[in-house]
């Protein structure tokens, strides 16, 4: 499988804009790249995902390098509720490459 | 985006027993899967669950210890069995339509 490394924590204040850093050095062609957050005491959740190009949606943007060795996850104006474990998570396109594995994440605090 | 439901949301057994994790989605589904998270840790994935054939595990899983059902397009039951009190975790159901989504998970301790 391949693997992806994050920081193991990040601080933010309120309201600034935060850059999570993941790599991925041996990402193959046809791997996906997601990011999915785990709020305290709840399930993940789906964040954004993307392949080449920059994606954005209403809660995130997805900024890919050209050689897909590594990405950046941007919270554009963090806010307390975005405080979560973030995981970047690297799933390719059939059978066991298409699992969703899960690394230990990074840890993302907000103050205030 | 999908809702998916676990029942309990929480138990607290003997060891020994086995509680069994039921599992609905509100939209017909073929991929589910079972995960685990162990305090203070990562998900782990415990097994794939797709409608119509046997569910398939992850290394260091077996069926004896976590059967799975899955007999419709919209439920799946996690048996844990013969628990210990390494089996004190936190359960979570997951289902992929063209995102996959996980449930608010079953937090269990065993004593």
């Amino acid at each position: 499988d391949a693997k992806t490394t994050q920081p193991n924590s990040m601080e933010s204040n309120e309201e600034e804009p935060v850059h999570l850093p993941c790599n991925h050095s041996t990402i193959s062609g046809t791997d996906y790249i997601h990011w999915y957050r785990q709020l305290p005491s709840q399930g993940p959740e789906y964040v954004i995902h993307g392949l080449t190009s920059n994606v954005n949606n209403r809660m995130a943007s997805l900024a890919i390098a050209e050689d897909r060795k590594s990405s950046t996850l941007i919270l554009h104006r963090a806010t307390l509720r975005d405080a979560a474990v973030y995981y970047c998570i690297l799933r390719g396109t059939g059978g066991a490459n298409s699992k969703l594995t899960f690394g230990k994440g990074i840890t993302l605090s907000v103050r205030p | 985006s999908a809702v998916i439901s676990q029942k309990p949301s929480r138990d607290i057994c003997q060891r020994g027993t086995s509680l069994t994790i039921q599992c609905q989605v509100d939209s017909q589904v073929t991929m589910m899967f079972w995960y685990r998270q162990q305090p203070g840790q990562s998900l782990t994935l415990i097994a794939t669950a797709n409608q119509g054939s046997e569910a398939t595990y992850e290394s260091g899983f077996v069926i004896d210890k976590f059967p799975i059902s899955r007999p419709n397009l919209t439920f799946s039951t996690l048996t844990v069995s013969n628990m210990s009190p390494e089996d004190s975790s936190i359960y979570l159901c997951s289902a992929r339509w063209e995102t996959q989504y996980f449930g608010p998970g079953t937090r269990l301790l065993v004593l």
